[in-house]
C-alpha cells in the first residue's frame, strides 16, 4: 500500500531563516506530487505541482521553490521565510484520479 | 467567483441528525469529484469520491448533477465522531491533474 511522509511535523523559525521541508512517498512510482499550504481557518493553496523528476509547476509566486530530485521525493525550500508563511504545509500525491495527503508540517515563524 | 463554492457554515446539528452539504463548480471542463473531511488540525482524508449515478457508502450518500454543476453529501444519523470540516474537491484533470479545494464547511455534531 502506498504511504506519504513528511518532516517535520511542527517547526518554529525566525524571520529571514531557511526552509527546507521534505516529502516521500512509498509504494508508487511516477505519482505526481503537489505542495499546499492552509493558514490558519482559511482553506488550501496550491504551491506547487509536479508530474515528474525534475519538472515544478508553480501556481502562485513567492518566496518559496520546489525540487524534485528522486520520482518519490519533493521539497519544498525557502531561502529567506517571512512571517506570511506561517502555516500548514501538506504534500500530496497522486496516481489516479484521487489524491492523498500527507500528515502535514506545522510551520510558525517568528 | 471562486472555482468550488460551499455552504459558508458552521453547521451545528444534534446527534442523529441528518445533514445535508452542497457544493458547486464553475469549470464544465471538470471530470473528477470528491469529498474530504479534515480534522481540525490534521491533513484532510479521502471520505468518498462522487460518481454521476450517485453512491452511497453507509450513512453517507454522495450525489452528482454534471447539469447544474452541483455536488452534494448527505450525512444521516449524524454521530459526535463525523465533526468535521467537509470539502468538497474536483478534477479537472489534464496536465498535473488540478485538484481544486472548496473554501470547506465545518460541521459540529453535539450531544
Amino acid at each position: 500500500s502506498q504511504t506519504i511522509h513528511q518532516w517535520p511535523a511542527t517547526l518554529v523559525q525566525p524571520v529571514g531563516s531557511p526552509l527546507s521541508l521534505e516529502c516521500t512517498v512509498e509504494g508508487t512510482s511516477n505519482p505526481n506530487l503537489y505542495w499546499y499550504r492552509q493558514a490558519a481557518g482559511r482553506g488550501l493553496q496550491l504551491l506547487f505541482y509536479s508530474v515528474g523528476i525534475g519538472q515544478i509547476s508553480s501556481e502562485v509566486p513567492q518566496n518559496l521553490s520546489a525540487s524534485r530530485p528522486q520520482d518519490r521525493q519533493f521539497i519544498l525550500s525557502s531561502k529567506k521565510l517571512l512571517l506570511s508563511d506561517s502555516g500548514f504545509y501538506l504534500c500530496a500525491w497522486a496516481s489516479g484520479t484521487e489524491q492523498f495527503f500527507g500528515p502535514g508540517t506545522r510551520l510558525t515563524v517568528l | 467567483r471562486k472555482e468550488v463554492e460551499q455552504d459558508p457554515g458552521p453547521f451545528n446539528v444534534p446527534e442523529g441528525a441528518t445533514v445535508a452539504f452542497n457544493c458547486t463548480y464553475s469549470n464544465s471542463a471538470s471530470q473528477s469529484f470528491f469529498w474530504y473531511r479534515q480534522d481540525c488540525r490534521k491533513e484532510p482524508k479521502l471520505l468518498m469520491s462522487v460518481y454521476s449515478s450517485g453512491n452511497e457508502d453507509g450513512r453517507f450518500t454522495a450525489q452528482l448533477n454534471r447539469a447544474s454543476q452541483y455536488i452534494s453529501l448527505l450525512i444521516r444519523d449524524s454521530k459526535l465522531s463525523d465533526s468535521a470540516t467537509y470539502l468538497c474537491v474536483v478534477n479537472r484533470l489534464g496536465y498535473g491533474q488540478n485538484f481544486v479545494f472548496g473554501p470547506g464547511t465545518r460541521l459540529s455534531v453535539l450531544p
